[in-house]
């Protein structure tokens, strides 16, 4: 079992819609989640971080998670085409120095 | 959120030259970076972690004389990928961590094409 499993895709969806994104890992000893967003040839983008489970919000995006699940989300409401890129989770253990796990990555396309 | 530069953006060498890409974090210091490669449509593959003052810190199955990393400041990173072949043509990212937010920022990655 790979430490942290995120859904295949690809994903497409309408303009307007709700999206979710979600993630599972398997190592408990993960404490902090992050959600970056990818442009096709660019670097990724930090979208949202956390390190405590429930819910963060930032605009039309929303992380979620869940410890105790080992489960964390990314929802991204009023979905725009602008929107359609690669989103990854990553996670780590004990702090900003320590590696990045990362979740293979979903390609998500929002349809005008 | 903090900012990390890389340089060049895209380079295009012959085979057997070798090629250096540069790491900045412009309004942080870092001292650690790391170094990742990725394939089209495929996640980061981390190759070594960069520390400051110390040699890197390299993934299994990376060549470390293939691909040197010096980080010279607290500032900068640097990845040298020596004697190229086609086969190391690949997109290569670097991150700093920004340590007030336990979180890592990615530059905007390098493009290398070897003929």
């Amino acid at each position: 079992q790979k430490e942290v499993e995120q859904d295949p895709g690809p994903l497409s969806v309408p303009e307007g819609a709700i999206v979710s994104l979600n993630c599972t890992y398997s190592n408990s000893a993960f404490q902090y989640f992050m959600w970056y967003r990818q442009y096709s040839r660019k670097g990724p983008e930090l979208l949202m971080y956390t390190y405590s489970s429930g819910n963060k919000e930032d605009g039309r995006f929303t992380a979620q998670v869940d410890k105790s699940s080992k489960y964390i989300s990314l929802f991204i409401r009023d979905s725009q085409p602008s929107d359609s890129a690669t989103y990854l989770c990553a996670m780590h253990l004990t702090g900003a120095n320590s590696k990045l796990t990362f979740g293979k990555g979903i390609t998500l396309s929002v349809r005008p | 959120g903090a900012v990390v530069s890389q340089h060049p953006s895209r380079v295009i060498c012959k085979s057997g030259t070798s090629v250096k890409i540069e790491c900045r974090s412009l309004d942080f210091q870092a001292t650690t970076m790391f170094w990742y490669r990725q394939f089209p449509k495929k996640s980061l593959m981390l190759m070594a972690t960069s520390n400051e003052g110390s040699k890197a810190t390299y993934e299994q199955g990376v060549e470390k004389d293939k691909f040197l990393i010096n980080h010279a400041s607290l500032t900068l990173s640097t990845l040298t990928v020596t004697s190229a072949h086609p086969e190391d043509s690949s997109f290569y990212i670097c991150s700093a961590p920004a340590l007030a937010m336990e979180t890592q920022y990615f530059g905007p990655g390098t493009r290398l094409l070897v003929l």
